[in-house]
């Protein structure tokens, strides 16, 4: 079955430093990932997407995350930290055979930026 | 464009009394999810619809809930009787098909609170 883990359920930078939010992945058929951000009392937004065209995915809001098949790993980084990427961050892998398309999250990292 | 509309946003019902969720999808869009978001947790899918057909409904538990999704466009999920446990965030999402790269687009969610 397809999973998804998230190391660390809240990580704290302080602004202009780098942002690495770690995932791994379990699939036994090649994967498509996701990262979707959750600002508070809203619903999830799409940063990227991995769909096997490119190991390095670039996204919105200067996100990016590389997809490491050898570390089932496909965590998101982002240089200098911004106020404004407090959120938070949930990857997510797409299921297959009768749950294809359907979404199986891991259970989120909350990111703090300090001033 | 519309985004994916959800009503109500928020919601307070003593337990055992019924309570029923909106959600309108993007225009176009022939897949619809209803996913459950427990407190610091991802999102888990309750149903898939594709237009008016429940494809996937496995983790929906049958004997308080149920939805519809009359003519394919919007879709109600209802909860009869509502226990404590309920409490949470119901989250509608919806995307053109159900390729395992298809990008879900979700609403802001309905926030359930049971007393």
């Amino acid at each position: 079955a397809q999973s998804v883990t998230q190391l660390g359920s809240h990580v704290s930078v302080s602004e202009g430093a780098l942002v690495l939010l770690r995932c791994n992945y379990s699939s036994s058929v090649p994967p498509y990932l996701f990262w979707y951000v959750q600002y508070p009392n809203q619903g999830l937004q799409l940063l990227l997407k991995y769909t096997s065209a490119a190991t390095l995915v670039k996204g919105i809001n200067g996100f990016e995350a590389e997809f490491k098949k050898s570390e089932t790993s496909f965590h998101l980084t982002k240089p200098s930290a911004h106020m404004s990427d407090a959120a938070e961050y949930f990857c997510a892998v797409t299921g297959y055979g009768g749950s294809q398309g359907n979404l199986i999250f891991g259970k989120g990292t909350k990111l703090s930026v300090k001033p | 464009e519309a985004g994916v509309v959800q009503s109500p946003r928020y919601k307070i019902i003593e337990k055992k009394q019924p309570v029923a969720f909106w959600c309108n999808p993007i225009s176009g869009h022939n897949t619809l999810y209803w996913y459950l978001q427990n407190l610091g947790q991802g999102p888990e899918l309750l149903i898939r619809y594709e237009n008016e057909e429940a494809v996937d409904d496995s983790q929906l538990p049958k004997d308080r809930f149920s939805a519809e999704r009359l003519k394919g466009v919007d879709s109600t999920l209802k909860i009869q009787p509502a226990e404590l446990g309920d409490s949470a965030v119901y989250l509608c999402a919806s995307s053109l098909g159900r390729q395992q790269q298809e990008t879900q687009y979700f609403g802001p969610g309905t926030r359930l609170l049971v007393l």
